[in-house]
């Protein structure tokens, strides 16, 4: 049973589309995060929430929705894609907030911006 | 703002050979934590140490913190050619705003 997966793997669209990408968690985690990762690897955190309520919003363009439904489901929804757009998109759970223990990742989804 | 600083960027041994990555970082931790990225794949977890911990041990792999030094190490002994990843330390920290920090990751290769 995959424990965070997110779909889809691989998105290539056209700049000033929109495009969502869906994560699902099934360890019954509190915390669910959003990654992005460029083409050198750096890997920076975008938002987290905890149990439906966003507690990090690390100074993403408004472009950038993301929405938890539920504590198991954390989607992120990009208005308007920008070249600079192109990265691997990260899905990862918690336990808990706070102290953060181990991060599980999702398989990631390739975002590619033409 | 980044946290941790990885080095080397890039390394290439045999295998059967010890690898060692470090890890430096800025500002005080509650825990420093590695993970694996195998190339198209998500990050995995390896191992995590408490800033009250000097050494951790997980199979091949050893990990130290230096909380002196604000630096961490990750040794994996008698390496195989399944242990070519990239390999990231994260830092957790009071004043991190409950963020997990990455280091820009070493690209580990192990030759058969």
């Amino acid at each position: 049973d995959t424990a965070v997966s997110q779909t889809p793997k691989y998105l290539v669209t056209q700049m000033g589309n929109d495009k969502s990408i869906k994560c699902e968690q099934n360890l019954g985690h509190d915390t669910m995060y959003w990654y992005k990762q460029d083409s050198k690897k750096f890997l920076k955190i975008m938002f987290s929430y905890n149990n439906k309520e966003l507690i990090i919003n690390e100074t993403v363009p408004n472009r950038f929705s993301p929405k938890s439904p539920d504590k198991a489901h954390l989607n992120l929804h990009i208005n308007s894609l920008e070249l600079g757009d192109s990265a691997v998109y990260f899905c990862a759970s918690s336990r808990r907030q706070g102290s953060t223990g181990e991060l599980f990742f999702g398989e990631g989804s390739r975002l590619t911006v033409l | 703002s980044q946290q941790g600083e990885e080095d080397p960027q890039a390394l290439s041994i045999q295998e059967g050979e010890n690898a060692t990555m470090n890890c430096s970082y800025k500002t005080s931790i509650n825990n420093l934590q590695w993970y694996r990225q195998n190339s198209g794949r998500g990050l995995v977890h390896l191992i995590l140490i408490r800033s009250n911990e000097r050494e951790k041990h997980s199979g091949r792999l050893r990990v130290t913190l230096d909380t002196s030094k604000k630096s961490s190490s990750l040794l994996i002994t008698a390496s195989r050619a399944a242990d070519t990843a990239s390999y990231f330390c994260a830092t957790d920290g009071d004043n991190q705003g409950g963020k997990l920090i990455f280091g820009q990751g070493t690209e580990l290769s192990v030759k058969p």
